[in-house]
């Protein structure tokens, strides 16, 4: 079975551009979370994806993050204009509904972002 | 709000040594509690887990105990090796079994042949 693939691996823009990071899910995972990680700094949650439905934001820095997740499968994060901030580790995980206790989340490799 | 302290690194071990990482949190409530490890040029993989009060998760050698009295959910092993290099992060999730997890900084281990 395959894991949780995130693509690109590295990506280098200047500042004011334009990225999308892509994420692929586990097969059958209806929970799609988002997490980024600064430079030095903890692991930081963005955003829950419920199949289709974003279940909870609140991590989600500023306006300039968009998230979606079409048909819940593949979920997208668009930073656009990037700022020199931005930069740093975004990982994806994913965990199915069916887990009551656990919920174990798998991680992707992670998108590592750099702006210039 | 909820947060994770753990030890900061990097820590750089002989092979056979002993390992500890103390990872603390603050939580409003009952936690699940997480080891989570990254090998080089990989993604996180859950290394052991404690769902409530003197739990004892273990994987691979490692072992934590959920300790509520004082907060702590420290990761041990007792002989590592150099395949055990890596980085290492403590986690917590509160709000139910879909909820979100909040990690400390992490912990690079280098162990040396």
């Amino acid at each position: 079975e395959a894991g949780v693939t995130q693509f690109p691996s590295h990506s280098v823009i200047e500042k004011g551009q334009t990225v999308t990071l892509r994420c692929d899910p586990i097969s059958g995972h209806d929970n799609l979370y988002w997490y980024r990680r600064v430079m030095g700094k903890e692991i930081k949650f963005l955003l829950h994806f419920v199949k289709e439905s974003k279940q909870d934001e609140s991590g989600m820095p500023n306006n300039r993050f968009l998230a979606e997740r079409t048909g819940g499968t593949y979920s997208t994060l668009k930073v656009q204009p990037a700022e020199l901030e931005d930069s740093g580790v975004y990982f994806c995980a994913s965990s199915p509904l069916a887990d009551p206790i656990y919920n174990e989340q798998f991680f992707g490799p992670g998108t590592r972002l750099t702006v210039l | 709000g909820d947060s994770v302290t753990q030890m900061e690194g990097p820590v750089t071990l002989s092979e056979e040594a002993f390992l500890t990482i103390n990872c603390t949190y603050t939580a409003t409530g009952y936690p699940s509690l997480f080891w989570y490890v990254q090998y080089p040029g990989e993604g996180l993989q859950l290394l052991l887990k404690a769902t409530k009060a003197d739990d004892k998760g273990s994987n691979k050698g490692f072992e934590a105990t959920y300790r509520k009295e004082t907060t702590s959910f420290h990761l041990e092993k007792g002989s590592v090796q150099v395949s055990d290099s890596a980085v290492y992060f403590c986690a917590l999730r509160e709000g139910g079994s879909q909820g979100n997890l909040i990690f400390g900084k992490g912990t690079k281990l280098s162990v040396k042949p």
